[in-house]
């Protein structure tokens, strides 16, 4: 079954320091896998994607993840939080039996302290 | 770019009217947008895939005949929930996918907070 897995419901990290948000998808065939930011009562804003090519992948914001194969992980990361990168965040897979869908996580709210 | 809207932002209605939701692609041409449903504190549902100029293809478990799915044109798309009532109550998302497009990179409207009294 495909699937995406944000194990964390919430992350709480201070501000200025780095912020790790989990994601591990399963998921047939080579995955295109995308990392969208929701604000309160906003859609969802696409931050970045890994296709193919370098495992690190930079998008908006300062944040970036990284695509690891053999863990089957897609982690996203900022080596300094601000506290208004407090949101809840999103991991998607594209389905590969419909290339139109996209599979979701649960989301993981980050909580960036001052 | 890649900028989509949806109208209205926030709507409150009485159980068993109707209530139409846009969403425009207002600066690209969308071929494929879909509809999802965010329950709190919930992932997001994909209830529909509507494709400019055919019938939308709905996710298992959404009754069609409550969701009514409008693709007229390559930059609008309408969410029809008929006979709403108080379980309906939800916030709507729609996203587009631009004409062309060569993997699934979807852009997301800012949603549609229905309320159903």
């Amino acid at each position: 079954a495909q699937s995406v897995a944000q194990p964390e419901d919430q992350v709480n990290v201070a501000e200025g320091n780095p912020l790790t948000v989990k994601c591990t998808y399963s998921v047939s065939g080579n995955p295109y896998l995308f990392w969208y930011v929701q604000y309160p009562n906003r859609g969802l804003q696409f931050l970045l994607k890994y296709i193919t090519g370098d495992n690190l992948v930079k998008g908006s914001y300062g944040f970036e993840a990284e695509f690891n194969k053999s863990q089957t992980s897609f982690h996203l990361k900022k080596p300094s939080a601000l506290v208004s990168d407090s949101a809840l965040y999103f991991c998607a897979v594209r389905s590969f039996y419909n290339t139109d869908k996209l599979i979701f996580g649960t989301g993981t709210r980050l909580q960036v302290f001052p | 770019g890649a900028v989509v809207s949806q109208h209205p932002s926030r709507v409150i209605c009485k159980s068993g009217t109707s209530v139409k939701i846009e969403c425009r692609s207002l600066d690209f041409q969308a071929t494929t947008m879909f509809w999802y449903r965010q329950f709190p504190k919930k992932s997001l549902m994909l209830m529909a895939t509507s494709n400019e100029g055919s019938k939308a293809t709905y996710e298992q478990g959404v009754e069609k005949d409550k969701f009514l799915i409008n693709h007229a044109s390559l930059t609008l798309s309408t969410l029809t929930v008929t006979s709403a009532h108080p379980e309906d109550s939800s916030f709507y998302i729609c996203s587009a996918r631009a004409h062309g497009s060569s993997y699934n990179e979807q852009f997301f409207g800012p949603g549609t907070r229905l309320t159903v009294l």
